[in-house]
């Protein structure tokens, strides 16, 4: 088990540029979320998938925001025309049916940061 | 709508000692469950103690236990013999069925040597 990884860890880019993270969730989980953290706050919740299929969007998720899971494995977060708002750090958890504990287990995070 | 809320944006406390953080929800569910994550500097969130709503007997994990009082919505965390590999980001979070976790705003925890 080599648990929630991202990809990558950091981003520095400009503002009105497009940003991509993947997330790859720990294998045969069939759950993922993405949360985004904000500098001393705590982790918000953006969009879930069970499996391929997205069940819930935050309304923080703009139509900036686009969310993938293509085959029920890996997972994108898109950012279309990046602005200064966007900068956070943006967490992805993975889970799994069998837990009825509900546990979800957190990846590192990617750290965007918009200039 | 869910919400937690952690009034202690900091606490200190001496190695060794004793410390609780607090934390409050708010739901009109009976059935969900409780969680306290930490968050090292730099690091990422792992799972310390877990709480299901239906028990009534408080989780306890080694040092960490917490104090389960579902008509007040309240779910403290205390850990015990603190030691300096526990300073951290401490949060509350809540979750109903198989949806997303609802934190609270954190509480940063010094351990003094």
């Amino acid at each position: 088990d080599t648990g929630v990884s991202q990809d990558p860890r950091h981003k520095i880019t400009k503002r009105g540029q497009n940003v991509t993270f993947r997330c790859d969730p720990i294998s045969e989980h069939n759950r993922l979320y993405w949360y985004r953290q904000t500098l001393g706050q705590g982790p918000e919740f953006l969009t879930y998938f069970q499996n391929e299929a997205q069940l819930e969007k935050s309304r923080l998720l703009s139509d900036r925001f686009s969310a993938e899971r293509p085959k029920g494995s890996f997972s994108t977060l898109e950012i279309q025309r990046t602005e200064q708002g966007d900068s956070a750090m943006y967490l992805c958890a993975s889970s799994s049916r069998d837990t009825a504990l509900h546990e979800q287990y957190f990846g590192p995070g990617t750290r965007l940061t918009v200039t | 709508a869910q919400t937690v809320t952690q009034s202690q944006p900091e606490m200190s406390v001496q190695e060794a000692e004793t410390v609780t953080l607090s934390c409050t929800y708010d739901t009109s569910e009976s059935d969900y469950y409780l969680f306290w994550y930490k968050q090292p500097p730099s690091r990422q969130m792992i799972l310390v103690i877990r709480q299901e709503a239906y028990k009534q007997q408080n989780a306890t994990e080694n040092r960490f236990s917490v104090n389960f009082q579902k008509a007040a919505k309240s779910f403290s965390l205390k850990i015990s013999d603190s030691q300096l590999g526990d300073a951290a980001m401490y949060f509350c979070a809540y979750i109903q069925g198989a949806q997303k976790l609802v934190f609270g705003q954190g509480t940063r925890l010094t351990i003094n040597p």
